[in-house]
């Protein structure tokens, strides 16, 4: 079965300081990854997913099949970008079924 | 569009009651999705229906069960409730499968379930 893993339950970083919030999965297919953001009193929405290959907000993700990670990355945190983050796989042999992660708490202080 | 709505926000039941939790999704999705948060954890999969047939089903016994209606709006079902049943219910919903890429899942607020 699927497994995400975000070992962090909370970072807390200045402003200007490089972000990386750490996702490893498992999975015996070929995997579908997703980063999701919370932000304060607003839904789940998606923030980016790998074969999109592209930089939303400042934050990039790669994937890594060899270490079986999907580590989210921006080179200089800004205070808006406090929310929660989960990472998820996708079974594309069981729908559009999403497996999430636990979530890590971003905080990025003045 | 208001983007994907549920009802009601939050809820309040006994233990051994019974819930329905209602979401309608974007217009011209045909795919609606349920997940139970539990607090401080990730979204875990409950169901997913696409065109009114059940298409996926996450490890959840059967108290809970779901349909969905010919216009796409969607119904979670849960019979018996527990304490554990406590949590945040939220709806997503997405366009047809595209081949072997997965179609964005659009969330809604959720359904905030006490369970007393």
């Amino acid at each position: 079965a699927q497994r995400v893993t975000q070992p962090e339950k909370l970072l807390s970083v200045f402003k200007g300081a490089p972000v990386e919030l750490k996702c490893n999965y498992s999975y015996s297919g070929s995997p579908e990854l997703f980063w999701y953001v919370q932000y304060s009193r607003q839904r789940l929405q998606l923030l980016l997913r790998h074969i999109s290959r592209e930089s939303i907000k400042g934050f990039t993700a790669d994937l890594n099949k060899g270490e079986t990670s999907f580590h989210l990355k921006k080179p200089f945190a800004q205070e808006e970008d406090s929310a929660m983050y989960y990472c998820a796989l996708s079974d594309n042999n069981a729908g559009n079924m999403l497996t999430f992660g636990g979530g890590t708490r971003l905080m990025v202080k003045p | 569009d208001a983007g994907v709505t549920q009802s009601p926000t939050h809820l309040i039941k006994t233990r051994g009651q019974h819930v329905t939790l209602r979401c309608s999704p974007i217009s011209g999705h045909k795919s609606v999705s349920w997940y139970q948060q539990v607090l401080g954890q990730g979204p875990q999969f409950i169901f997913q229906y696409y065109e009114k047939e059940e298409r996926g089903r996450g490890n959840f016994p059967d108290r809970f069960s779901a349909r969905q209606f010919p216009n796409y709006s969607s119904e979670l079902n849960v019979n018996a409730l527990l304490l554990g049943d406590s949590a945040l219910y939220l709806c997503a919903s997405s366009g047809p499968p595209q081949g072997l890429s997965t179609d964005t899942q659009y969330f809604g607020p959720g359904t905030r379930l006490t369970v007393l």
